[in-house]
């Protein structure tokens, strides 16, 4: 069965330091989108991203995120200059089409630890 | 107030009980409900998907919506040690790509 990959499964970093998780999406998936859940609270939106651009973001994703497919498999998530507070579980999602009304699969998701 | 609120448990039953899952939420535009399954070390895993208000059963779950007084349950029955896991309610609004996830409910079933 198909199935959202995510690398590595944890990571840790200084604080300041730069970060890329990186994500497969399933094969024939279009749309795709990081969540987070910082250790005992609630699994939080992130971004969403189709064709190539950002097309939702949440307050949580300031300048300090970017997310980019930079081939035909690959969906990344950079933290230019992790903080404490960005110590969390990260999840790749994806789906077929957009909406919550179509199904979004997740990965198993990276645990971020920053120093 | 937080837009979706759920009792984080953890709720431990006997196996073949029947369990009972609650969320509440506080925005009206929420149109679409969802219940995601988290085992240990695992992404969340989709369940149950109910549009608006009614009732959903797909086996031994139930996926209830009450949009009048903003209340998401759901109901397992003859539950197994397998359902064993976190039960995370999400909902989100049309248009609208982002869930909105309650902080979930840690289920054991004991055998």
């Amino acid at each position: 069965e198909p199935e959202v990959t995510q690398t590595p499964s944890h990571q840790v970093t200084q604080m300041g330091q730069e970060v890329i998780l990186r994500c497969v999406p399933i094969s024939n998936h279009l749309y795709f989108y990081w969540y987070r859940q910082i250790l005992g609270q609630k699994v939080e939106f992130l971004v969403s991203f189709y064709n190539n651009e950002i097309s939702e973001k949440s307050e949580i994703f300031d300048d300090q995120f970017s997310v980019e497919r930079p081939d035909g498999s690959n969906f990344t998530l950079k933290i230019r200059s992790t903080k404490l507070e960005d110590s969390a579980m990260y999840f790749c999602a994806s789906s077929t089409m957009p909406g919550a009304s179509n199904e979004q699969f997740f990965g198993p998701g990276t645990r971020l630890t920053v120093l | 107030q937080k837009e979706v609120e759920q009792d984080p448990g953890p709720l431990s039953v006997p196996e073949g009980a029947i369990v009972s899952l609650n969320c509440t939420y506080s925005n009206s535009a929420f149109q679409y409900f969802m219940w995601y399954r988290q085992y240990s070390r695992k992404g969340p895993e989709l369940l149950m998907y109910t549009y608006s208000s009614g009732n959903k059963e797909d086996g031994r779950f139930t996926a209830q919506v009450d949009k009048s007084s903003k209340y998401i349950s759901l109901f397992i029955r003859d539950s197994q040690p397998s359902d064993s896991a976190t039960y995370l309610c999400a909902t989100s609004s049309f248009g609208n790509e982002k869930l909105t996830f309650g902080t979930g409910t840690r289920l054991t079933i004991i055998p």
